[in-house]
């Protein structure tokens, strides 16, 4: 079975610090991987998905991740962070034929001034 | 475009009444899904419809029922409410059966039972 597995809960950086929210996974055949982004009070949105195309992918708000296999990682990058991107973020890997997401248990990004 | 709506945002529960979360899409989604969010553990997902009139059982079903009314609205049951589901509630939804497609989120339904 997949699964997700997000390295720390709480995640503090300084405004204009760089962001790195990582993400393993487990899958016995190539991964479709998502992160997802919550801010408070509301449902989850798409930050930027890998699908198998270009290992490197960019996502909204300056987002990216990049996808290593021999490390079974999909870590999170923002190179500056903004007040604004304090929210909680999900990694999820997509199982089966009908999309079906298994998430990780989230990390909660805090950015002080 | 309203997207995924959900019904109601908040409701309180007695152990043992029962309740309908309603959910409709307006993007002629093919699958739609319930999710249950607790802290520490991510989304779970409750029950899927990959098409009209099919429903799925996800990683956590029990003590839930689910009905594909149509193509927009997928609703979720709790028949005898439990302390144990207190949880946020997301209904998601999807365009046709491909496992990279975007699932796009509701803004949820908060629960609590008493």
């Amino acid at each position: 079975a997949q699964s997700v597995t997000q390295l720390g809960s709480h995640v503090s950086v300084s405004e204009g610090a760089l962001v790195l929210l990582r993400c393993n996974y487990s899958s016995s055949v190539p991964p479709y991987l998502f992160w997802y982004v919550q801010y408070p009070n509301q449902g989850l949105q798409l930050l930027l998905k890998y699908t198998s195309a270009a290992t490197l992918v960019k996502g909204i708000n300056g987002f990216e991740a990049e996808f290593k296999k021999s490390e079974t990682s999909f870590h999170l990058t923002k190179p500056s962070a903004h007040m604004s991107d304090a929210a909680e973020y999900f990694c999820a890997v997509s199982e089966g034929g009908y999309n079906k997401l298994i998430f990780g248990a989230g990390t909660r990004l805090a950015v002080h001034p | 475009n309203a997207g995924v709506t959900q019904t109601p945002k908040f409701q309180v529960l007695k152990t043992g009444q029962s309740m309908t979360l309603q959910c409709a899409q307006d993007m002629n989604h093919n699958s739609m899904y319930w999710y249950r969010q607790d802290p520490g553990m991510g989304l779970r997902l409750i029950y899927y419809s990959a098409s009209e009139g099919t429903t799925d059982k996800g990683e956590v079903p029990n003590g839930y029922n689910v009905s594909r009314l149509n193509k927009r609205e997928f609703s979720l049951r709790l028949e005898s409410a439990a302390p144990s589901q207190t949880s946020v509630y997301f209904c998601a939804s999807s365009p046709p059966r491909a496992s990279t497609d975007t699932q796009y989120f509701g803004p949820g339904t908060r629960l609590t039972v008493l």
